[in-house]
C-alpha cells in the first residue's frame, strides 16, 4: 500500500514561492504506472487540482495556475514537489499530494497547511 | 475550467438512498469515462469511493455505486449509515490533460 506524507513550511510571506514535498513509502516512485499529483483545498472550500507527474517527468498543470507551477520528481529520494511561485493570500489552503492512475487519486497525504502571510 | 456542478446538500434517514448528482459538460463528464468521486469526513484527506464511473476500490462498501447519462454523473448511497455523512466531491478527466472536480455535496443522515 502506498503512503504518502508531505512536508514544507508552514507559513510563506506574499509574493514568495511556496516548496512542498511528498515522501513515498510503500513502493517505489518509478515503478508502476503511477501520476503523482498535487491538490488543494481553501478553508471551508472545495479540492482544485493543481497538476501532476508521471514517473517518465512529464507534466500536466491545471490553466490557471499553469505559469506559476512546478512540479518535479526525485526517484533517488523517493520524493516529488509542487513549487507555486509568487504567491498571495488566495494560496492559503491545505494541500494534498496524492497518487494514481490516469483518472484518480486512489493514495491519499494527511494534507499540509500553507498560510500565506506576512 | 469551470468545477462541475454538485447539489449543496443532500440528506436522508438511515436505511433509505441518496443520490448525489454531477454535471459537466460533453468536454469533460460526458467525453470521457473518467468520473470519480471522493468522500471527506471534517479534518481528513478525502477518499476514493468510485473511479472511472463505476468501479469501486477494493475495501469500498457495495452500498456506493456510480453511474452517468450523458453529461451528468451521479453517485448513490444505498443503505445510508451514520459514517456516510461526509462532503462528497467529483472529479472528471476534461480532455485537456487537466481535472475538474465538483464543488462538493454535503450528506447528512438524519
Amino acid at each position: 500500500q502506498v503512503q504518502l506524507q508531505e512536508s514544507g513550511p508552514g507559513l510563506v510571506k506574499p509574493s514568495q514561492t511556496l516548496s512542498l514535498t511528498c515522501t513515498v513509502s510503500g513502493d517505489s516512485i518509478s515503478s508502476g504506472s503511477y501520476y503523482w499529483s498535487w491538490i488543494r483545498q481553501p478553508a471551508g472550500k472545495g479540492l482544485e487540482w493543481i497538476g501532476r507527474i508521471y514517473t517518465s517527468g512529464s507534466t500536466d498543470y491545471t490553466p490557471s495556475l499553469k505559469s506559476r507551477v512546478t512540479i518535479s520528481i526525485d526517484t533517488s529520494k523517493n520524493q516529488f514537489s509542487l513549487k507555486l511561485s509568487s504567491v498571495t493570500a488566495a494560496d492559503t489552503a491545505v494541500y494534498y499530494c496524492a497518487s494514481g492512475y490516469s483518472g484518480y487519486a486512489k493514495y491519499w497525504g494527511q494534507g499540509t497547511l500553507v498560510t500565506v502571510s506576512s | 475550467q469551470s468545477a462541475l456542478t454538485q447539489p449543496p446538500s443532500a440528506s436522508g434517514s438511515p436505511g433509505q438512498s441518496v443520490t448525489i448528482s454531477c454535471t459537466g459538460t460533453s468536454s469533460d463528464v460526458g467525453g470521457y469515462n473518467l468520473v470519480s468521486w471522493y468522500q471527506q469526513h471534517p479534518g481528513k484527506a478525502p477518499k476514493l469511493m468510485i473511479y472511472e464511473v463505476t468501479q469501486r476500490p477494493s475495501g469500498v462498501p457495495d452500498r456506493f455505486s456510480g453511474s452517468k447519462s450523458g453529461n451528468t454523473a451521479s453517485l448513490t448511497v444505498s443503505g445510508l449509515q451514520a459514517e456516510d455523512e461526509a462532503d462528497y466531491y467529483c472529479s472528471s478527466y476534461d480532455g485537456s490533460n487537466n481535472f475538474v472536480f465538483g464543488s462538493g455535496t454535503k450528506v447528512t443522515v438524519l
